[in-house]
């Protein structure tokens, strides 16, 4: 019964391919997010979305793309992928900006 | 914009003495405040949070911070410190009037605690 789950955990590809990797919450939170940790930790916020309409959409590559089919779902799609995409990035949720936000485990992306 | 500002990379302290992280915010209206915690290789955990209530916030694992609104800041304590807290922290901002009925947050570069035996 996890909050925020993100699959797959680990993913390594290579430069040029394109991947997804998926999040689910089952808390019944209205706004999902997705969260990019580089090397040095240092966390940033890439997408929100809110009853399906996007929110934030912070200056990332356009070849990345939140996808989210239903509130409780919030897919990142990378396409081409780069060397410097490599990092770690986190999905999550929250019911309302006093409430804190839930995080997924994160979803390790290594390109070679 | 909002921006927050964690003093120290690293800090070191001995199991069982006090256990001070510093936090700095810039925002332009109150914002909301929080502290998470990052074990290796795990997500991030909620350790309190500030929402314009008390100003003394006590969170899980015996964790505190005062917001300070003179001083524009959020440090987290904790009276003493146990080997299970050795991990990375974070304290993030919110602007609580954002528009389009949702936020996100801003984090400050973290701190690495490590506890000395």
């Amino acid at each position: 019964d996890t909050a925020v789950s993100q699959t797959p955990k680990y993913l390594v590809t290579q430069m040029g391919n394109d991947k997804s990797i998926k999040c689910e919450q089952n808390l019944g939170h209205d706004t999902m997010y997705w969260y990019k940790q580089d090397s040095k930790k240092f966390l940033k916020i890439m997408f929100s979305y809110n009853n399906k309409e996007l929110i934030i959409n912070e200056t990332v590559p356009n070849r990345f793309s939140p996808k989210s089919p239903d509130k409780a779902h919030l897919n990142l799609h990378i396409n081409s992928l780069e060397l410097g995409d490599s990092a770690v990035y986190f999905c999550a949720s929250s019911l309302s900006r006093g409430h804190g936000y839930t995080f997924g485990s994160g979803t390790r992306l290594t390109v070679v | 914009a909002q921006s927050v500002t964690q003093l120290g990379s690293h800090v070191s302290v001995s199991e069982g003495a006090l256990v001070l992280l510093r936090c700095n915010y810039s925002s332009s209206v109150p914002p909301y405040l929080f502290w998470y915690v990052q074990y290796p290789n795990q997500g991030l955990q909620l350790l309190l949070k500030y929402t314009s209530a008390a100003t003394l916030v006590k969170g899980i694992n015996g964790f505190e911070a005062e917001f300070k609104k003179s001083e524009t800041s959020f440090h987290l304590t904790k009276p003493s410190a146990h080997m299970s807290d050795a991990a990375e922290y974070f304290c993030a901002v919110s602007d609580p009037h954002s528009g389009g009925g949702a936020d996100g947050l801003t984090f400050g570069k973290g701190t690495h605690l490590i506890i000395q035996p």
